[in-house]
């Protein structure tokens, strides 16, 4: 079965600093999504992006955060100014619609850890 | 690598009545945990429901509970009394040390009143 690869697996990364985290969705797939695990608390979904832009985000997702599709199989996640409450598991989805019983393909996470 | 297999991708119950989502997994990890996730429209991701791998009862919060079955690898989540609020897409996860989640692709349940 087709499958979501996001890298790195672990990343860690000094307060203040810049981060991308990397996701390639599957390739025939339109609709793209991060959500976000801080170490003990629930699933948080932070930003949809359809059609080369957000169609949808949540409050988590402020300023600091962008999303982009440089090249049309990549889906990237950047924090522009790390802060210590930033540290989460973060988890890449894509999509091939956004229908309600759409299939939500999961990458198997990014581990940011903000020191 | 540890995959989840969510073979139901769209289910439908009457309201008040019982319904279960099935969901397998492969792994060769011994001690892990399984979840079911809620995802309404919103899209948050609302937790249901943990398996601690290490614990035989089966888990259970209110009209929710799940059949572990860990030689078999499945972890099926059974709604009783409906309600049309369960109405989402349902997801089941694993996770084992090192935080590492992973996700079936979901079932849509729809309750009919």
């Amino acid at each position: 079965e087709p499958e979501v690869t996001q890298t790195p697996s672990h990343q860690v990364t000094q307060m203040g600093q810049e981060v991308i985290l990397r996701c390639v969705p599957i390739s025939n797939h339109l609709y793209f999504y991060w959500y976000r695990q801080i170490l003990g608390q629930k699933v948080e979904f932070l930003v949809s992006f359809y059609n080369n832009e957000i169609s949808e985000k949540s409050e988590i997702f402020d300023d600091q955060f962008s999303v982009e599709r440089p090249d049309g199989s990549n889906f990237t996640l950047k924090i522009r100014s790390t802060k210590l409450e930033d540290s989460a598991m973060y988890f890449c989805a894509s999509s091939g619609g956004d229908r309600v019983n759409e299939k939500l393909f999961f990458g198997s996470g990014t581990q940011l850890s903000v020191l | 690598a540890q995959t989840v297999t969510q073979s139901q991708p769209e289910m439908s119950v009457q309201e008040a009545e019982t319904v279960t989502l099935s969901c397998t997994y492969d792994t060769s990890e011994n001690n892990y945990y399984l979840f079911w996730y809620k995802q309404p429209p919103s899209r948050q991701m609302i937790l249901v429901i943990r398996q601690e791998a290490y614990k035989q009862q089966n888990a259970t919060e209110n009209r929710f509970s799940v059949n572990f079955q860990k030689a078999a690898k499945s972890f099926s989540l059974k709604i009783s009394d409906s309600q049309l609020g369960d109405t989402a897409m349902y997801f089941c996860a694993f996770m084992w040390t090192g935080n590492q989640f992973y996700f079936g692709t979901g079932t849509s349940l729809t309750v009919i009143p």
